[in-house]
């Protein structure tokens, strides 16, 4: 089945950087935009940018833009999103989330999360 | 940038009920609208697309409607497991997407 699978959870002190895995099955990895998008404690859900693994172009939140960077190895389907410099902001669940093919920029299918927490 | 905002921030409901949840966009978004259920500590999943398309899968007490600036999710019959958070997603902005700020259901 199609799915997108996360790697686990990071703690990371301030200052350091971090490195997620987005691996996928199911479906043609190269051909569908993958999403990163973040949801701090209690807080709601931020679009951090998108990336296209056929081509390796990428869009950032001005928010992010210097501070993550997304790339893709597509012969192992999977997509990597780092963030450097963490700060205790940064401490979220992040997910990476695949276009729909039925209408663009639609987040269908889902990975399942990975915490990153940052702390002293 | 397109900012989005939700109302109410908050509901209760019983089950069995009706609920409406509004996204407002500041400005016209068309029909570039998604919908999204979020549980906690797990990952969102997709509703409705393009304002009023129900995404494979999703029961059909779920719909959406609206254009331009003003968009409704309604939920008939609420079940239990639809006591969630649900948040609105703009496109319009390609590639540079807005989620609202979430409105949270909850058991009455």
């Amino acid at each position: 089945q199609v799915q997108l699978v996360q790697s686990g959870a990071e703690v990371k002190k301030p200052g350091a950087s971090v490195k997620v895995s987005c691996k996928a099955s199911g479906y043609i990895f190269s051909g569908y935009y993958i999403h990163w998008v973040r949801q701090a404690p209690g807080q709601g859900l931020e679009w951090m940018g998108r990336l296209f693994p056929n081509s390796g172009d990428t869009n950032y939140a001005q928010k992010f833009q210097g501070r993550v960077t997304m790339t893709s190895d597509t012969s192992i389907n999977t997509a990597y999103m780092e963030v450097t410099g963490l700060r205790s902001d940064d401490t979220a669940l992040y997910f990476c989330a695949r276009d729909s093919l039925l209408w663009s920029d639609a987040l269908d299918i889902w990975g399942q999360g990975t915490m990153v927490t940052v702390s002293s | 940038d397109i900012q989005m905002t939700q109302s109410p921030s908050s509901l209760s409901a019983s089950v069995g009920d009706s609920v409406t949840i509004t996204c407002r966009a500041s400005q016209s978004i068309t029909n570039y609208l998604n919908w999204y259920q979020v549980k906690p500590g797990k990952a969102p999943k997709l509703l409705i697309y393009a304002a009023s398309s129900l995404q494979s899968g999703v029961p059909s007490r779920f719909s959406g409607s609206g254009s331009g600036t003003d968009f409704t999710l309604t939920i008939t019959n609420m079940q239990p497991e639809d006591f969630a958070t649900y948040y609105c997603q703009q496109s319009q902005s390609t590639p540079r997407l807005t989620f609202g700020p979430g409105t949270k259901v909850d058991i009455k």
